[in-house]
């Protein structure tokens, strides 16, 4: 079965401690995988799509890389309006559904 | 301009009555999506509008009836729902919709809050 996990499911940083989070999937056939960052009760807004093994994509303090069982999201010297809740999702398989991970929750200290 | 956009933000109703979410996009995107995400859960997919034609229903209860009138706006229609309805939900739209391995990224709007007493 096709599988999308997160980890850790929260984290709590200081102001200026980088960190990654992970985001490791088990499907057949990636055609893609894609961050978004969601705030509490509005929509995730998308930061990256990687496709392929190897492919890494920079935004401000962020960076999304992917390899052929993981992709990860390194934050670095992250602010307190860095926090939000982070989603990885999937699209694979020959009905190229997309599979939500449950996402991170990332909290930045002052 | 990668915008959703969503009316109404909130969305208040008992169980009887009969309401309807609106989602518009201007971006020239043929694909549509209606998700529903509860607290701390990852989004749902419910329906998938692809070229303004149903493509995807994930056995979604009949008291949902989504509608694409044209290719910039979808509609979610809602009749006789159940407390446990309440979420928010989620519209988002893709330049081409999922298939023969094409990839291609889904833009979300803001969501409406939906709370069914």
């Amino acid at each position: 079965e096709d599988q999308v996990t997160q980890s850790p499911e929260a984290l709590r940083l200081q102001e200026g401690e980088s960190s990654s989070l992970n985001c490791s999937y088990t499907v057949s056939g990636l055609r893609g995988l894609f961050w978004y960052r969601q705030d509490p009760g509005k929509g995730p807004e998308f930061l990256f799509t990687l496709y392929s093994a190897g492919e890494e994509k920079e935004k401000e303090r962020l960076k999304a890389t992917l390899t052929k069982k993981e992709s990860f999201l390194h934050i670095t010297a992250p602010k307190p309006e860095d926090s939000a809740t982070y989603l990885c999702a999937v699209q694979a398989g020959r009905d190229d559904k997309i599979i939500f991970g449950k996402g991170t929750r990332l909290h930045i200290l002052p | 301009d990668t915008e959703v956009t969503q009316t109404p933000k909130h969305l208040v109703m008992g169980m009887t009555n009969k309401k309807s979410l609106k989602c518009e996009q201007h971006m020239g995107h043929r694909a549509m999506y209606w998700y529903k995400q509860k607290a701390k859960k990852p989004p749902e997919l419910m329906f998938v509008y692809s070229y303004e034609k149903l493509s995807i229903n994930e056995s979604v209860p009949s008291r949902f009836s989504p509608e694409c009138p044209n290719s910039s706006l979808l509609n979610l229609h809602l009749h006789a729902l159940q407390p446990e309805d309440s979420a928010l939900y989620l519209c988002a739209s893709s330049q081409a919709p999922p298939s023969g391995g094409v990839t291609d990224t889904q833009y979300f709007g803001p969501g409406t809050r939906l709370t069914v007493l």
